[in-house]
């Protein structure tokens, strides 16, 4: 168990509304990662933090922002969802030249 | 040219055999190199660090040639429990924070 928590593990919901998914850590991470995760892209990196309130843009940024306001809670915020961002959300933490340990995912259908 | 490149597979191999995954990467500046694994619908796993001297896991080995750049896993006696998709996954150097670059991952499936 890496002692990472996302929630909530399921969602569906409407295109234009804003969602919010949350990642706990208990191991003290510094680094904190939002991945999400579609047939045929494989993982790709939304956006990471490397401390509290230090975020920084990942590979697939666009229409998503994050907040850090404590080491252990990393949120990652669709302000107005669309259908291209259905796809199951990985939180991830740890890093550095370190291996990152993940969370169980969340599923997140937009309609 | 792709950062990290698998061959997608399926490998469909019976119990007991031996199989072999590949796997390059494009930054010679990556720093770390690691082999996941994922089972269908859940969260990819940490299976093993690769070093480069190379490294032994019980029936996992994973090599890594800096010079071709070139990752590899190796998975003796194959078990029916060891069918799912294999990630290689390499650090972006450059004061990239450590960040991971996912490979799409090579499916496994053991037969009886």
């Amino acid at each position: 168990d890496a002692g990472i928590t996302q929630s909530p593990r399921h969602k569906v919901t409407e295109t234009g509304t804003p969602v919010t998914l949350r990642c706990h850590q208990t191991e003290n991470h510094r680094y904190m990662y939002w991945y999400r995760q579609d047939p045929g892209h494989g993982l790709r990196l939304i956006h990471y933090s490397y401390g509290v309130k230090d975020t920084d843009k990942g590979e697939v940024s666009d229409g998503y922002s994050v907040s850090r306001s404590k080491t252990e809670d990393f949120l990652l915020t669709l302000e107005s969802a669309t259908s291209s961002q259905t796809s199951v959300y990985f939180c991830a933490a740890g890093g550095g030249t370190q291996p990152q340990h993940f969370g169980d995912g969340t599923r997140l259908s937009i309609l | 040219r792709k950062e990290v490149e698998q061959d997608p597979g399926p490998f469909n191999v019976p119990e007991g055999a031996t199989v072999a995954f590949n796997c390059t990467y494009s930054n010679s500046a990556s720093q770390s190199f690691f082999w996941y694994r994922q089972d269908c619908r859940k969260e990819p796993k940490l299976l093993m660090s690769v070093y480069s001297s190379g490294n032994e896991d019980g029936r996992f080995t994973a090599q890594l040639n800096r010079a071709s750049q070139y990752i590899s896993l190796l998975i003796r006696d194959s078990k029916l429990s060891d069918s799912a998709t294999y990630l290689c996954v390499v650090t972006l150097g450059g004061g990239s924070q450590g960040n991971l670059i996912f490979g799409k991952g090579t499916k496994l499936s053991v037969k009886p």
